[in-house]
């Protein structure tokens, strides 16, 4: 198994642009979770889905974040308009029933 | 919610010494505890975990104890190496697989 994909795996845009940043969970896996990571803030908790369903958005830190997952292989994370202070490191995450949970590569974004 | 509480925040030993790292969790109703280790540009990896059904674990070099009772965990590293130098993330679990994070343990292993 190829493990969590995500794409791009570094994007650079300007202030006002919209991003959107993709994950391909590992097979089988029925949870995805969306993760954001910088210095200051540690590694939060943003999105998570279980069998394609939203359970908790309540991480999203605002209306310019949004997620979909329309199908058990993949899932979105939008963001409109981007803003400096969204530059970070997101990961993507995916559990399957035996609870383990794994990290795709990251997508590292700046925002200038 | 769940409150993930981690120390030490950072850790230096000497190689083949033994690294504890400690965490407190608060809801009780947490069931797994992963741990995990990320290295400088890298990505989270999980490296072990443990249920509540069990008081401990062993893999290799690494160890993680769990007192339920107590609502702590522990990561215990023997023989430490230079490759063991890496950010430390202790988590705990809920029934849904959300997990809450620790702050991290910035472990530095000097030859």
């Amino acid at each position: 198994d190829a493990g969590v994909i995500q794409s791009p795996r570094h994007e650079v845009t300007e202030m006002g642009q919209e991003v959107t940043l993709r994950c391909k969970p590992i097979s089988g896996h029925n949870s995805l979770f969306w993760y954001r990571q910088t210095m200051m803030r540690g590694l939060e908790l943003l999105i998570y889905f279980n069998n394609n369903v939203p359970i908790d958005d309540s991480g999203m830190p605002e209306d310019r974040f949004s997620a979909k997952m329309p199908n058990a292989s993949f899932s979105t994370l939008k963001i409109q308009p981007s803003e400096p202070r969204d530059s970070a490191v997101y990961f993507c995450a995916s559990t399957g029933v035996e609870g383990g949970q794994y990290f795709g590569p990251g997508t590292r974004l700046t925002v200038t | 919610g769940e409150n993930v509480e981690q120390h030490p925040s950072t850790l230096s030993v000497q190689e083949g010494d033994s690294a504890v790292i400690k965490c407190t969790y608060s809801d009780s109703a947490s069931n797994y505890f992963p741990w995990y280790k990320q290295e400088l540009g890298k990505r989270p990896q999980l490296i072990i975990d443990i249920r509540s059904n069990v008081g401990e674990k062993k893999d290799q070099r690494i160890a993680v104890t769990l007192n339920k009772t107590a609502k702590h965990f522990s990561l215990h590293i023997t023989e430490t190496q230079p490759e063991d130098s890496a950010v430390y993330f202790c988590a705990a679990s809920d029934s849904w697989g959300k997990l809450q994070f620790g702050a991290g343990t910035q472990v530095v292993v000097t030859p």
